[in-house]
């Protein structure tokens, strides 16, 4: 089944602690991004990457970085996470083309305390 | 700074009526994209138009590329139809509208 998988979908932490959430796609994109959803705001664009080695930067990238090493993986990294950071996180992937559509991972509802 | 506008931001319409949910956007773009998001959070992509007019059953997308405009409609709106619709356009990178929730009233 096509599908963009994220890991882990819930996870309560608190300030400081480093962690990461996995983006997975098996439908071999070229493209993937991460985006945050935030009451009032909306959705936002953190990173993309149209492809391996490749990233830019959204809207709001400040606090997080992230990797492009394998063309089904990109991980969101928090290298010490704050409680701005609190917020429900998508993965997306598609083909390269700026008229392709997005696939959207499930979600992951991060509580930083 | 706000490059794409939605409205309503809320909407209630009753089973049966036509909808429609206006997108403005201020930047130029390649494509437009219209998502949807049901309550428990998972987002689908319904559209991707670059020009002109696009049809899914009962859901019509339409965009003015002159003026920066897009609609979506929904005819003969149902129940099931309830769920949070959001506009995009990519311009480098991803802009989106805060989105438009719809409850669709039995």
């Amino acid at each position: 089944e096509a599908q963009v998988t994220q890991n882990p979908r819930y996870l309560i932490t608190v300030t400081g602690k480093k962690l990461t959430v996995t983006c997975s796609q098996n439908m071999n994109h070229e493209y993937m991004s991460w985006y945050r959803q935030d009451p009032g705001l909306g959705l936002r664009q953190i990173y993309y990457s149209m492809n391996v080695e490749v990233t830019d930067k959204g809207d709001v990238p400040e606090g997080y970085k992230v990797s492009r090493k394998e063309k089904r993986n990109f991980p969101l990294i928090l290298e010490s996470p704050s409680p701005n950071q609190t917020s429900l996180y998508f993965c997306a992937s598609g083909l390269a083309g700026y008229t392709d559509t997005q696939y959207f991972g499930p979600g992951t509802r991060l509580t930083v305390l | 700074k706000n490059e794409v506008e939605q409205s309503p931001q809320n909407l209630t319409a009753q089973e049966g009526e036509f909808i429609t949910i206006n997108c403005s956007y201020s930047v130029g773009i390649s494509a437009l994209h219209w998502l949807q998001q049901h309550p428990g959070g998972g987002i689908v992509s319904l559209f991707m138009l670059s020009s002109g007019k696009k049809k899914h059953g009962r859901l019509i997308a339409t965009i003015n590329i002159q003026e920066k405009h897009s609609s979506l409609h929904i005819t003969a709106s149902h129940p099931r139809d309830s769920a949070v619709y959001i506009c995009a356009v990519r311009f480098g990178q991803f802009y989106f509208g805060t989105g438009t929730s719809l409850t669709v009233i039995p």
